[in-house]
C-alpha cells in the first residue's frame, strides 16, 4: 500500500516560535498533498491543497501566512506554523493521493499526524 | 456546517453485536468514502463508494449509498474489541477535496 510519513510526530514548542511540520510520500510520488487540522474529539478540517512546484490553495478563513506551506518535491510537502500560539495547538494531518495498482481510483493515504502544543 | 454529519456521534456495543453508522451530506458528490482513526493516531481508508454504486462490501464492512436521500450507511458485523474507533464518512466532489463528517465513536466491549 501507499505510506505516508509525518515528523514530527509530537511538538511542543514555545509561544512566537516557528514549527516546521514534514509529510512524506514513502513508496510514491504525490503532485497533491493535503494538510488537515483536528481539534479533539473532532471532524478534519481541510486546510489546504499542497501542489508540487506551485502555490499551495487554502481554504477560506485559513491564513496563508500563518501556515506556510511547500511542496519542493513530489514526496515532500512541509507545513509551517510561523509566530505559533496557544491556539495554534491541535492535531495536524496530511495525506497524500495515489492510485495503487491494485485499484482503480486514487485515494488519499493519511500521515500518522503531528500533535502541536503551544504553550 | 459540514457536509458530512454523521449519527450517531457515539455508540457503545458488545463485542460480536454489530454497529451501524450513518452519514448525511449536502451537495452532489463523485463518491463517499469511509475512514477509521484509531485515537490519535491517522486515517485508514476503509471502503469507497461511487455515487453510481449502491452497495459495496470489505470482508465485516457494508456500505450504502443513497444519492436520492443523500445519505450512507457503515455497517460494521460482528463486531471486536479491536474495531473500537473513531469513524469517519467523507465526501468527495471536484479536485479530490474530502469534506469529512464528524466522525461515530465506537467502544466495542469485550
Amino acid at each position: 500500500g501507499a505510506v505516508v510519513s509525518q515528523h514530527p510526530s509530537r511538538v511542543i514548542c514555545k509561544s512566537g516560535t516557528s514549527v516546521k511540520i514534514e509529510c512524506r510520500s514513502l513508496d510514491f510520488q504525490a503532485t497533491t498533498m493535503f494538510w488537515y487540522r483536528q481539534f479533539p474529539k473532532k471532524s478534519l478540517m481541510l486546510m489546504a491543497t499542497s501542489n508540487e512546484g506551485s502555490k499551495a490553495t487554502y481554504e477560506q478563513g485559513v491564513e496563508k501566512d500563518k501556515f506556510l506551506i511547500n511542496h519542493a518535491s513530489l514526496t515532500l510537502s512541509t507545513l509551517t506554523v510561523t509566530s505559533a500560539h496557544p491556539e495554534d495547538s491541535s492535531f495536524y494531518i496530511c495525506s497524500a493521493n495515489a492510485l495503487l495498482a491494485t485499484e482503480i481510483q486514487e485515494t488519499q493515504y493519511f500521515g500518522p499526524g503531528t500533535r502541536l502544543l503551544v504553550l | 456546517s459540514q457536509q458530512g454529519e454523521e449519527d450517531p456521534q457515539a455508540l457503545s456495543i458488545q463485542e460480536g453485536e454489530n454497529a451501524t453508522m450513518n452519514c448525511s451530506y449536502k451537495t452532489s458528490i463523485n463518491n463517499l468514502q469511509w475512514y477509521r482513526q484509531n485515537s490519535g493516531r491517522g486515517l485508514v481508508h476503509l471502503i469507497l463508494i461511487r455515487s453510481n454504486e449502491r452497495e459495496k462490501h470489505s470482508g465485516r464492512l457494508r456500505v450504502t449509498l443513497d444519492t436520492s436521500k443523500k445519505s450512507s450507511s457503515l455497517l460494521i458485523t460482528a463486531s471486536r474489541a479491536a474495531d473500537t474507533a473513531s469513524y469517519f464518512c467523507a465526501t468527495e466532489a471536484a479536485g479530490n477535496k474530502l469534506t469529512f463528517g464528524g466522525g461515530t465513536r465506537v467502544l466495542v466491549k469485550p
